[in-house]
């Protein structure tokens, strides 16, 4: 069974750009999230989709970070423009849709942002 | 904020029992224990849960104490490839369950040859 896919793993802008990040999660997992990892620190929900829907984007900065996953399967997480605290790992995970599953989340490998 | 304390960090030695503590005095009837851990350079991996009984899998054992205020994630026989940094997390079940996860900063568990 694949896992979650991410892309790219790393990437280096200056502040003000703009970024994407993309990630693909496990076929058939309903609920999708996106996790930003500070170094030293535990990762922290930014959004969580079920299917192509918003559960909760409580952490999610939305003047500048934005998400979308079209049709409930793939996700893009933007951040526009970019400030150097925005440097951390962004992670993807998915989780099958009901009951106790809902906390077994899968991770992708991440994406390493350095803004300069 | 997380609803769980974990030591910083701990050494074992390769093919030795590894406990990892947790303290987790809040919890609530209907919340359960979860265990991940983040090998350096990739995304946390699930590990094993519980709500009250002892439980294992080909990874681990999970002990809750009896009145569910702490918990000791056991790793048998720990190798190189266990270092990481272990993640204990509490989550609701029932209705209002999102499935949100609050990670904490973890435990770095370091084997050693």
């Amino acid at each position: 069974e694949a896992g979650v896919a991410q892309s790219p793993r790393y990437k280096i802008i200056e502040k003000r750009q703009s970024v994407a990040f993309w990630c693909n999660p496990i076929s058939g997992h309903a609920t999708l999230y996106w996790y930003q990892q500070i170094l030293g620190q535990g990762p922290k929900l930014l959004i969580q989709f079920q299917n192509n829907g918003v559960v909760d984007d409580s952490q999610l900065p939305k003047d500048r970070f934005s998400a979308e996953r079209l049709k409930g399967v793939d996700s893009t997480l933007k951040i526009q423009p970019a400030k150097l605290e925005d440097s951390a790992v962004y992670l993807c995970a998915s989780s099958p849709r009901g009951g106790i599953a809902k906390n077994i989340q899968y991770f992708g490998a991440g994406t390493r942002l350095s803004v300069l | 904020d997380a609803k769980t304390t974990q030591p910083p960090s701990m050494d074992c030695a390769e093919g030795r029992a590894a406990n990892l503590p947790c303290n987790h005095s809040t919890i609530s009837g209907n919340e359960y224990v979860y265990w991940y851990r983040q090998i350096h350079s990739q995304g946390p991996q699930y590990i094993i849960h519980g709500l009250k009984n002892n439980e294992t899998n080909e990874m681990a054992s999970l002990i809750i104490t009896e009145d569910r205020k702490s918990s000791t994630l056991i790793l048998p026989h720990a190798t190189l490839r266990d270092t990481a940094v272990y993640y204990c997390i509490v989550s609701e079940h029932g209705s209002s369950n999102t499935g949100k996860l609050i990670f904490g900063q973890g435990t770095t568990l370091q084997v050693k040859p």
